[in-house]
């Protein structure tokens, strides 16, 4: 069974703060992704990667995906409130989505 | 902004209940899935469909079935609620010209099933 590993499981900071999420797996993916899920509403794709050492940046979003593919990092700078949310990586694998264990971010102004 | 749409949007019923959940997209995906999720956890695949008259069963056993008449629709059925299928029932549905190689997914905003 393929899992992904979040970490860390729930972060609270404060506005202006930097932080790092962790997924790891001890499969190897296509491609990688990650979403954001606000409450009550479904998850809203952020960025996917594809090739090993691959680094994305949104704004103040930067996503590397591992050099083997089997892990991979989202880092945000200086949070803000608005970041607040689950967010979650998933590997592509076959015809499905594997989803990891998600990530709670509270960040107060 | 993906136009993918699940009613109803909350449920509460009680047990023994008949009840379909509606998702509908209007992007001509061919694959579609249905998640289930508790408040904050992870995602669980419980059914997904490659086209027409296609259902597979997903990673996550479920007692729900689900069928794919339509292409833009993909509804799930409970024959019988019980409080252990209180959930969040998430739709999503994919581009097959996509492959498997990047299978991004589109969500509907969810139901919210609470069975008594």
């Amino acid at each position: 069974t393929q899992l992904l590993e979040q970490s860390p499981q729930f972060l609270s900071i404060q506005e202006g703060e930097n932080l790092t999420v962790y997924c790891n797996s001890s499969s190897v993916f296509s491609s990688l992704q990650w979403y954001r899920q606000e409450p009550g509403e479904g998850p809203v794709l952020l960025v996917t990667v594809v090739t090993g050492g691959e680094v994305k940046k949104l704004k103040r979003l930067t996503f590397q995906f591992g050099d083997a593919r089997k892990d991979s990092s989202l880092h945000i700078t200086a949070a803000q409130p608005g970041d607040t949310g689950l967010y979650l990586c998933a590997g592509a694998a076959t015809d499905k989505l594997i989803f990891g264990t998600g990530t709670r971010l509270q960040v107060f102004p | 902004e993906a136009d993918i749409y699940q009613t109803p949007r909350y449920l509460v019923i009680g047990t023994g209940k008949k009840i379909t959940l509606e998702c509908s997209q209007t992007m001509g995906h061919d694959k579609m899935y249905w998640y289930q999720q508790d408040p904050g956890m992870e995602l669980h695949l419980i059914h997904y469909s490659y086209g027409v008259n296609s259902t597979e069963k997903g990673d996550l056993s479920s007692e729900s079935t689900v069928s794919r008449i339509r292409t833009e629709h993909f509804p799930l059925t409970l024959e019988s609620a019980r409080p252990s299928h209180t959930s969040q029932y998430l739709c999503a549905s994919s581009d097959r010209r996509q492959g498997a190689f990047y299978n991004e997914q589109f969500f509907g905003p969810g139901t919210r099933l609470t069975v008594l």
